[in-house]
């Protein structure tokens, strides 16, 4: 079974343009969650998803950022406009159920130059 | 306030030694998970084990074994006989029963080196 597709696997960008980072999650898992890794603060969890609707964005750092899931197989998460503040490793995961092993895609490193 | 404690920052071993991964976690909740994941030099972050707060028995998966200890709030990871494949940061999460259930918090990680 094909895990948690994330693209693109890098992405270097320049200060002010907008980056758009997408996420297959696995079929049949009804919660999808979007999570930010810097060596500073670690692993941040930013959004999640459960059955396509957002269920908390408290993690969103700024308005600057925003997800949506369209479908139960794709979502995505922008960032307009990027700062350099912004370069991390961004995580999709998808769990099959609330409190469930979460599984995690292979992140995008984003890079804001 | 941190809710999993992961001491340790880095381990460095050689080959074939034991290594045990420390995790400390706080809750008031009664009903609560636990988990590890692996996250190897290539990014990825990979599942290991998850564990409720009703079943204390410890686990041995081959070389990989974990220890849950309610009395004093920790969940240890143990690699027997540990490989060079074993090199990773490996992080301690928490899911709580509250209000916020669904989220996962994690522990800083500790980064393991084993050396050939």
């Amino acid at each position: 079974d094909a895990g948690v597709i994330q693209s693109p696997r890098h992405e270097v960008t320049e200060m002010g343009q907008e980056v758009t980072l997408r996420c297959k999650p696995i079929s049949g898992h009804d919660y999808l969650f979007w999570y930010r890794q810097t060596m500073m603060r670690g692993l941040e969890l930013l959004i999640y998803f459960n059955n396509n609707v957002p269920i908390d964005d408290s993690g969103m750092p700024e308005d600057r950022f925003s997800a949506k899931m369209p479908n139960a197989s794709f979502s995505t998460l922008k960032i307009q406009p990027s700062e350099p503040r912004d370069s991390a490793v961004y995580f999709c995961a998808s769990s099959a159920q609330i409190k469930k092993e979460q599984y995690f895609g292979p992140g995008t490193r984003l890079t804001v130059t | 306030a941190q809710k999993v404690t992961q001491a340790q920052t880095e381990i460095s071993v050689v080959e074939k030694e034991d290594v045990t991964l420390d995790c400390v976690y706080e809750t008031r909740d009664t009903t609560y998970y636990l988990f590890w994941y692996k996250q190897p030099p290539s990014g990825e972050l990979v599942f290991l084990i998850r564990r409720n707060s009703f079943d204390e028995q410890n686990e041995i998966s081959g070389r990989y074994s974990w220890n849950f200890q309610k009395s004093t709030s920790s969940f240890n990871f143990t690699i027997t006989a540990s490989q060079v494949v074993d090199s990773a940061v490996y992080f301690c999460a928490l899911s709580e029963a509250g209000l916020n259930d669904y989220k996962l918090s994690f522990g800083a990680g500790t980064t393991v080196t084993v050396r050939a």
